[in-house]
This record gives structure tokens, C-alpha cells and sequence, in this order.
């Protein structure tokens, strides 16, 4: 069974902090990504990683930056997070060429106070 | 740049009406996605449609892919309950197999 897997459901942060979202995937997939959901809006790429160290920018990368230190990982740090950054955060995986069908983790829920 | 729209965003149905979703993109592509979401939960891939004309089918949701006219439907058939959820459509974008979301369709069925 595949999975993507993200480290947190649920997390508060204050304004100002530094937030980390981890995302790990199982299916040895070249293609990482971060979304943030938002009603009304659909799913917007923040960041989006395409091999080991190397990464492009996405809609809205503003306020955030990535890491993909190892093939299975994808981090997304919010440098200091603010109250505009609260939503709902979507890590997905694809592999390269062909069917590039995308499998999603379960999402972390950020509220920034 | 890839926009992707779906309407309507809001749909709210009778059991065992018919209904239609659509999709529709601005650039071409010949591969586009379906999703399911429910409330509080990740998305799940529905369907898969990777050339002009396909259609595929599960249950009471058909999907078909125009990528002349750039526009994908899903189909519902006499609704039920447990077809409430969101519903997505996803196209590839640029290089790295970078999808572009549709805002989603909201779905309730209504006993």
C-alpha cells in the first residue's frame, strides 16, 4: 500500500516561531510537493522538488522554503510564521514521466496564533 | 500560466438525480486528474485520463476527457449519500509534473 505520510495532523504555533512540516513517501517517487489548501481556493503549490537537493517554486512560496535532503523527504519550513499562514498543508509525491497520478498525505492542519 | 476551472463550486442534489461537474483548462494538456476529498481527510485519486476521448467509469461516476476543447466532465448517476465529498480536477502543469487544481466542486446529496 503507498504512502505519504505527513508528521503532524494537527499543530498551533505562535506568530513569529519557526515551523517545520516533514512529509515522507514510501514509493521511492522522484516528484515532492507542498500545497496549502484553502475554501474557496482549491489546493495552491507553494514548493515542488523534482530530485534529491533540488527544488523550484510553486504559486505562492512566500514566507516559506523547503528541504529535500534525502529522496524519500520533503520539509517545508515556514521562517516565521503569521497568522495568514493558517491552513490546511498537503504534501504530495509523483513519480517522473508517464502517469504522473499524484498520492497524497492524510494533511496537517497548521493555526497560527 | 495553466488556470484550471471547475464549476459549479457548489452543488447540492437529491438522491438519485444526475449531474454533471466540469473542468475546464486553459492551455493544453492531455492528461488530467480526479480527486475525492472528504471532510477532514487527504485526496483520493479517482481518475486517471491520459488522451483525448478517454472515459472511465467506478460506480456511479464516469469521467471523460476533451482535450480539444480543453474541458473534462464527471458524470454522477443517481446520487447517493455517500457520494458527499469534494471533488477535484487536476491538470499537469510544466516541467516537473507540476498539477494545477481546479478551486473543487462541493457535493451534497441529499436524502
Amino acid at each position: 500500500d503507498v504512502k505519504v505520510t505527513q508528521s503532524s495532523r494537527y499543530l498551533v504555533k505562535r506568530t513569529g516561531e519557526k515551523v517545520f512540516l516533514e512529509c515522507v513517501q514510501d514509493m521511492d517517487h522522484e516528484n515532492m510537493f507542498w500545497y496549502r489548501q484553502d475554501p474557496g481556493l482549491g489546493l495552491r503549490l507553494i514548493y515542488f522538488s523534482y530530485d534529491v537537493k533540488m527544488k523550484e517554486k510553486g504559486d505562492i512560496p512566500e514566507g516559506y522554503s523547503v528541504s529535500r535532503e534525502k529522496k524519500e523527504r520533503f520539509s517545508l519550513i515556514l521562517e516565521s510564521a503569521s497568522t495568514n499562514q493558517t491552513s490546511m498543508y498537503l504534501c504530495a509525491s509523483t513519480n517522473s514521466g508517464g502517469d504522473t497520478e499524484a498520492f497524497f498525505g492524510q494533511g496537517t492542519r497548521l493555526t497560527v496564533v | 500560466e495553466l488556470k484550471v476551472e471547475q464549476n459549479p463550486l457548489f452543488l447540492s442534489m437529491q438522491e438519485g438525480k444526475n449531474y454533471t461537474i466540469y473542468c475546464n483548462y486553459s492551455t493544453t494538456s492531455d492528461r488530467l486528474y480526479w480527486y475525492r476529498q472528504d471532510p477532514g481527510k487527504s485526496l483520493e485519486s479517482l481518475f486517471v485520463l491520459l488522451s483525448n476521448g478517454a472515459v472511465k467509469q467506478e460506480g456511479r461516476l464516469m469521467a471523460s476527457l476533451d482535450t480539444k476543447a480543453r474541458l473534462s466532465t464527471l458524470h454522477i448517476t443517481a446520487a447517493v449519500h455517500d457520494l458527499s465529498a469534494t471533488y477535484f480536477c487536476a491538470v499537469d502543469g510544466e516541467y516537473g509534473n507540476k498539477l494545477v487544481f481546479g478551486a473543487g466542486t462541493i457535493l451534497r446529496v441529499k436524502s
